[in-house]
């Protein structure tokens, strides 16, 4: 069982669109941390948000954290090709330095 | 400044036998963390180190075993290899800034077992 739940867990959609990823759970984090995979390569650290309530904006992608510290939300606008890959949530608690990933949404745009 | 490196890339062994994966953290990180990657099961922890401590384990056999040297390197060891053992390794360095947690990934050793 995910600690983190992560919805859809597939998403294709066509050059332009906006797309939203849910991560939520029933456990409160000090931190949740957003990740972009491509195949055959390790995830790469997009953002990590601290406070409840925090938004954090990368370019075209906009990362919101829950008000309890429970969800994230990631919203990209104007999709991409190079949008493409696998998304992965994860949280860390703040009296143990692991972190839990979601099960991870792939995302696909198509040109 | 270099990222996390692991050797080997890719890797194909024979049930039963044992292998062992190597870690260079980024430099000045501490803390190095497992991780093992799967299409059915994602992307479960293996265990973490800090100054050549296990601090965190996660819900592996006994033959899956790390360490950690002096220099932050470190080293994931699974004896008697199993078909099930197939999957993605991967490292993963971090540091500690104020109010988060952050983990930095290496590419991966690919490990098939046959």
């Amino acid at each position: 069982t995910q600690l983190l739940e992560q919805s859809p867990q597939f998403l294709s959609i066509q050059e332009g669109e906006n797309l939203t990823v849910y991560c939520n759970s029933s456990s409160v984090f000090s931190s949740l941390q957003w990740y972009r995979q491509e195949p055959g390569e390790g995830p790469v650290l997009l953002v990590t948000v601290v406070t409840g309530g925090e938004v954090k904006k990368l370019k075209r992608l906009t990362f919101q954290f829950g008000d309890a510290r429970k969800d994230s939300s990631l919203h990209i606008t104007a999709a991409q090709p190079g949008d493409t890959g696998l998304y992965l949530c994860a949280g860390a608690s703040s009296n143990d330095y692991k972190l839990s990933f979601g099960a991870g949404t792939t995302v696909t745009v198509r040109a | 400044k270099a990222g996390v490196t692991q050797t080997p890339r890719y890797l194909i062994k024979t049930r039963g036998q044992q292998v062992t994966l190597s870690c260079s953290p980024i430099s000045g990180h501490r803390s190095v963390s497992w991780y093992q990657q799967t299409p059915g099961q994602g992307l479960q922890f293996l265990f973490e180190y800090f100054s050549e401590t296990q601090r965190n384990k996660g819900n592996f056999p006994g033959r899956f075993s790390g360490r950690q040297f002096s220099n932050s390197r470190s080293e994931m060891n699974v004896s008697t290899l199993e078909l099930g053992d197939s999957a993605l390794y991967l490292c993963a360095s971090s540091f500690y800034p104020t109010g988060g947690y952050e983990q930095y990934f290496g590419p991966g050793t690919r490990l098939t077992v046959t």
